[in-house]
């Protein structure tokens, strides 16, 4: 399978443990973004990065959370002293962007990773 | 700042029907406009992708519309099936570099 893959499927933890979480993209693809998607919500975007740099990150990523991409390939995202309403549907999503304004480039979702904080 | 809604939150219709899903954004500078598939706890599947400059795209049994300058799209799906059943989000890209989601209308279709 060369989709986009999210490990793990699942996760529960207690309050205030660290968990990380890890994403492979599609391998030729050089934007690799993520998202927290809440019951009932779509998705919402937290970070994105352009081969291993981040590039932007949205005011809802907390100084708990942490990103990276330290190869351009794979990322990790770390949430440290989780809270109760860390609990989501963690998204992670990849494209192919040819450097053209306008986004043309179609996003590919991984299966994503629940996390459920006790 | 970018705001997408999506009428009706629900929908549950027998199959064979022919469906109209909705979806508005509040800021028609957008570059393109996507609609996906969620299937319950799964990630999400791309349906269709409108550019800005295009006025419809068609896959199969859906056809997406797309009037930027009203600020509106449709994902119209002819003769519903059972399997069509899922929560289908529609998703701006303006020049923020980034998806904008609306909170999708889930949709069940029962034989």
């Amino acid at each position: 399978d060369t989709g986009v893959s999210q490990n793990p499927r699942h996760k529960i933890t207690k309050r205030g443990q660290n968990v990380t979480f890890r994403c492979d993209p599609i391998s030729e693809h050089n934007r690799l973004y993520w998202y927290r998607q809440t019951l009932g919500q779509g998705p919402e975007f937290l970070t994105y990065f352009q081969n291993e740099a981040q590039l932007e990150k949205s005011r809802l990523l907390s100084d708990r959370f942490s990103a990276e991409r330290p190869k351009g390939s794979f990322s990790t995202l770390e949430i440290q002293r989780t809270e109760q309403g860390d609990s989501a549907m963690y998204l992670c999503a990849s494209s192919l962007n040819w450097g053209l304004a306008g986004g043309t480039d179609t996003q590919y979702f991984g299966p994503g990773t629940r996390l459920t904080v006790l | 700042k970018q705001e997408v809604t999506q009428i009706p939150a629900a929908l549950s219709v027998p199959e064979g029907e022919n469906l109209v899903l909705n979806c508005s954004f509040t800021d028609s500078a957008i570059y393109n406009l996507q609609w996906f598939r969620q299937d319950p706890g799964k990630g999400l599947t791309s349906l269709l992708l409108i550019q800005s400059s295009q006025r419809e795209q068609t896959s199969g049994r859906l056809n997406a519309s797309l009037d930027k300058s009203s600020g509106r799209s449709t994902l119209y799906i002819a003769a519903s099936q059972p399997g069509d059943s899922a929560t289908y989000l529609c998703a701006v890209w303006g020049n923020t570099d980034k998806l904008i989601f609306g909170t999708g209308t889930r949709l069940q279709v029962f034989p």
